[in-house]
């Protein structure tokens, strides 16, 4: 069975200052990995995705994970914050057999606060 | 914005009644999954729809259940609410492939907020 755990329900940074949401993972056959967004009263919105292709995956508005197998990890990492990085994120791994199935599960979430 | 539609956006039932979500796909995609999303919470997977039969299903009891129509729009209906069940309902359509895996990535709609009292 596959899970996420995310460290951290909570992480506040200054704006400029380096941003890093952390996620575990737990797999039983290669994973698919996944970080969304969530802005307020609105749905996810997809950041960067794992698929077993280059470990280091570049998203959308400067974010950037690194699948790190050994540590069973997939961080989330942004060199500089902006206030319009505030926001849910949430860790997701595709689950219920292998490959990329479409049925995710998700970590709890980080709430990322952005101080000016 | 993702062409992924959902109806209502708010709603308040009480206890013992039923409810009827709707989700409209993004053109071009056969598959849609539902997920509740309760308060400062992740996401749970509730079930996929492919070709208007389930394909999957999350630890949710039967009085969760859904259909999905010709068109891929999709219906889920919560039988005898809960206050558990207030949460943010969320569907999502992607396109899979004949062997059953994602050819794309899912595409969220905004939700439908239930309020069980």
């Amino acid at each position: 069975a596959q899970s996420v755990t995310q460290l951290g329900s909570h992480v506040s940074v200054s704006e400029g200052a380096l941003v890093l949401l952390r996620c575990n993972y737990s797999s039983s056959v290669p994973p698919y990995l996944f970080w969304y967004v969530q802005y307020p009263n609105q749905g996810l919105q997809l950041l960067l995705k794992y698929t077993s292709a280059a470990t280091l995956v570049k998203g959308i508005n400067g974010f950037e994970a690194e699948f790190k197998k050994s540590e069973t990890s997939f961080h989330l990492t942004k060199p500089s914050a902006h206030m319009s990085d505030a926001a849910e994120y949430f860790c997701a791994v595709s689950g219920f057999g292998s490959g990329n199935t479409g049925k995710l599960i998700f970590g709890q979430g980080t709430t990322l606060q952005v101080k000016p | 914005e993702t062409g992924v539609t959902q109806s209502p956006t708010h709603l308040i039932k009480t206890r013992g009644q039923q409810v009827t979500l709707r989700c409209s796909s993004q053109s071009g995609h056969n598959t849609v999954s539902w997920y509740q999303q309760a308060l400062g919470q992740g996401p749970q997977f509730i079930f996929q729809y492919y070709r208007e039969e389930e394909n999957g299903r999350g630890n949710f009891p039967p009085r969760f259940s859904g259909l999905q129509f010709p068109n891929y729009s999709s219906e889920l209906n919560v039988n005898a609410l809960e206050l558990d069940d207030s949460a943010l309902y969320l569907c999502a359509s992607s396109l899979v492939s004949t062997g059953g895996r994602l050819t794309g990535e899912l595409f969220f709609g905004e939700g439908s907020r239930l309020t069980v009292l």
